[in-house]
């Protein structure tokens, strides 16, 4: 069964280092969402993302975010100066199938030191 | 704007017995969706179940069930037949369907601890 993958499980940074969360949505799906976690609370939605572009963003991602498809396959989260607050799990997520359900990577678990 | 109220944040459940995780939700919606996620502690976020505004009969999946009553702007999951594998946080979430493919709004999550 496809799956989505998320490259690393785990980072470590510096605060103030940039960092690059990679994505392999579900090959036949049209639209990818950026989801954190801040442990122990809930899932909060970042961005999400459609041909080609941001379609909708929440408060959290300010400019520090950006995301980018830089080919056919990946989906890729950037954060160029990493806070404290940034250390999170975040999730990529994929649409497709009934009812449009949003299948979920396994997650990076961000740690900003 | 949509939310999602889990009023339980643990719940303790034998093995072999059934479990309820309660979960109401507030949209002004017409058209949305409620789905169900499990989180283990491995930290994955698993689809389980869904349920459509429009559905008429309740959304079943092997062991889960969703409880789905509109009018009360509630849809519990019920798991049958508890298995100590089902330890997990559980999310109740929902999206609207008015426009594009909107995110998902989650609630807090139920912690759901098997016991053997």
């Amino acid at each position: 069964e496809p799956e989505v993958t998320q490259t690393p499980s785990h980072q470590v940074t510096q605060m103030g280092q940039e960092v690059i969360l990679r994505c392999v949505p579900i090959s036949n799906h049209l639209y990818f969402y950026w989801y954190r976690q801040i442990l122990g609370q809930k899932v909060e939605f970042l961005v999400s993302f459609y041909n080609n572009e941001i379609s909708e963003k929440s408060e959290i991602f300010d400019d520090q975010f950006s995301v980018e498809r830089p080919d056919g396959s990946n989906f890729t989260l950037k954060i160029r100066s990493t806070k404290l607050e940034d250390s999170a799990m975040y999730f990529c997520a994929s649409i497709g199938g009934e009812a449009d359900t949003q299948y979920f990577g396994p997650g990076t678990r961000l740690t900003v030191l | 704007a949509q939310k999602i109220t889990q009023t339980q944040p643990g719940m303790f459940v034998q093995e072999k017995e059934a479990v309820t995780l309660d979960c109401t939700y507030d949209t002004s919606d017409p058209s949305y969706g409620l789905f169900w996620y499990k989180q283990p502690s491995s930290g994955e976020m698993i689809f389980l179940i869904y349920q459509g505004s429009y559905d008429q009969q309740n959304a079943t999946e092997g062991r889960y069930s969703l409880n789905f009553q509109k009018a009360r702007k509630s849809a519990n999951l019920v798991i049958s037949a508890s298995q100590l594998g089902d330890s997990a946080m559980y999310f109740c979430a929902m999206r609207s369907y008015r426009s594009g493919n909107t995110p998902l709004v989650f609630g807090k999550g139920t912690r759901l601890s098997v016991i053997a």
